[in-house]
């Protein structure tokens, strides 16, 4: 079945600071999607990418889908406290959802 | 705005013991998922629901679990004799519209097997 690797497992960033996880797999993917865990929270869904190559900002966040499909990524500008919790990648087919490991970011005010 | 809502938000059983895990997905919603996360790890995909049946299964949903859908607003999650390690949170998730992977995920029930 997919596998994703998300990258890294923590951040800690100062508040200000930019933040980038990743997400990866080693077969090519038909979407991935990315969520938001806060701390004692459930995952709430951020963004789905289904294009090669795609790129989707959301203010602060950019999102952005591989050429070939195999990989994702998050960026976030200027971090901000809120921002705190971890965020996980998913790529889904077939009815099932995998969900990567996760990157849990904290910020120093 | 419309949510998913879960019950019991905390249930504590004994191992052995049957558990049935109850959500209530958005009500236009034609995907239904459960997932489970054990503490501090990722979420683990364990079952999709669509059309009355199920679409797909991990390894984990062996025997002891089972899904029902039984009056076309709930969803249920059925554990027949727990264990120590079903210890989990339990998400339920429902998805529809445009795709079937923007998934609204309930605030789950915490199963604590003692």
């Amino acid at each position: 079945g997919q596998q994703v690797m998300q990258i890294p497992q923590y951040q800690h960033v100062q508040e200000g600071e930019d933040f980038t996880t990743y997400c990866n797999s080693s077969t090519t993917l038909s979407n991935i999607q990315w969520y938001k865990q806060r701390p004692g929270g459930h995952p709430v869904f951020l963004i789905q990418l289904v294009k090669s190559g795609e790129v989707k900002k959301q203010k602060r966040l950019t999102f952005q889908f591989g050429e070939a499909k195999k990989n994702s990524s998050l960026h976030i500008t200027a971090t901000q406290t809120t921002d705190v919790g971890t965020y996980f990648c998913a790529a889904s087919g077939a009815g099932k959802s995998t969900f990567g490991d996760g990157t849990t970011l904290t910020v120093k005010p | 705005e419309p949510e998913v809502t879960q019950t019991p938000s905390h249930q504590v059983t004994q191992m052995g013991q049957e558990v049935i895990l109850r959500c209530v997905p958005i009500s236009n919603h034609l995907y239904f998922y459960w997932y489970r996360q054990i503490l501090g790890q990722k979420v683990e995909f364990l079952v999709s629901f669509y059309n009355n049946e199920i679409s797909e299964k991990s390894e984990i949903f062996d025997d002891q679990f089972s899904v029902e859908r039984p009056d076309g607003s709930n969803f249920t999650l059925k554990i027949r004799s727990t264990k120590l390690e079903d210890s989990a949170m339990y998400f339920c998730a429902s998805a529809g519209g445009q795709s079937s992977y923007e998934q609204y995920f309930g605030p789950g029930t915490r199963l604590t097997v003692t």
